[in-house]
């Protein structure tokens, strides 16, 4: 089983709607949980944290599962500037990094 | 002012070359990293330097060298370079560790031929 699983899409979205993702991942000692944001051929970008009670940041909302082992990301009212690769992070128990492969979204005018 | 800073940003050599790409973090930061993002675009780890220091060194063949002449600086030199190594090559920095938001550089392309 891969360190960090997402499903790499595309998720085409209609400019306005709402999309949302998950991700999990296999390491249960794992502490820290992030998304990052990856524009086509740039570098990748923290997004946004995910704590534990979940967070909010503007249009955006994350939220972790620590029982299912899964984070999610939900983006409301997509903009066309949303279409991105979204990355899921995860600290693992032995300090390192562990990323996914990345949600790809399109959003359609 | 560029954070995290690496040069080239597009890098095409013959097999069995050896060759450097530098990264320069204005930040302040302590811990400094190395990454590699194939084809199938997965993000690795290769080297991760605290103050200069070597944290962590993945499983990545031993043609791969970095040197921290200094807490801003990390550098990586590869020796006889193969088609394999192709690659985007991303430096990045983060304030205390991976548990804090890491900067990214630009990415080097590598392409070798």
């Amino acid at each position: 089983r891969k360190e960090v699983e997402q499903d790499p899409g595309p998720f085409n979205v209609p400019e306005g709607a709402t999309v949302a993702f998950n991700c999990t991942y296999s390491n249960s000692a794992s502490q820290s949980f992030f998304w990052y944001r990856q524009d086509c051929r740039k570098e990748p970008k923290l997004l946004m944290s995910v704590y534990s009670s979940g967070n909010e940041d503007g249009r955006f909302t994350a939220q972790l599962n620590r029982a299912s082992q899964y984070i999610s990301l939900l983006i409301r009212d997509s903009k066309l500037s949303d279409s991105a690769t979204y990355l899921c992070v995860v600290l693992k128990g032995n300090n390192r990094l562990a990323f996914g492969k990345g949600n790809q979204v399109v959003v359609i005018p | 002012d560029t954070a995290v800073s690496q040069t080239p940003k597009y890098l095409v050599t013959q097999m069995g070359n050896d060759k450097s790409i530098k990264c320069e973090q204005n930040l302040g930061h302590d811990t400094m990293y190395w990454y590699k993002q194939d084809s199938k675009k997965f993000l690795k780890i290769m080297f991760s330097y605290n103050n200069k220091e070597l944290i962590i060194n993945e499983t990545v063949p031993n043609r791969f060298s970095p040197k921290s002449p200094d807490k801003a600086h990390l550098n990586l030199h590869i020796n006889s370079l193969e088609l394999g190594d192709s690659a985007v090559y991303f430096c990045a920095s983060s304030l205390r560790g991976p548990n804090t938001e890491a900067f990214f550089g630009q990415g080097t392309r590598l392409t070798v031929v």
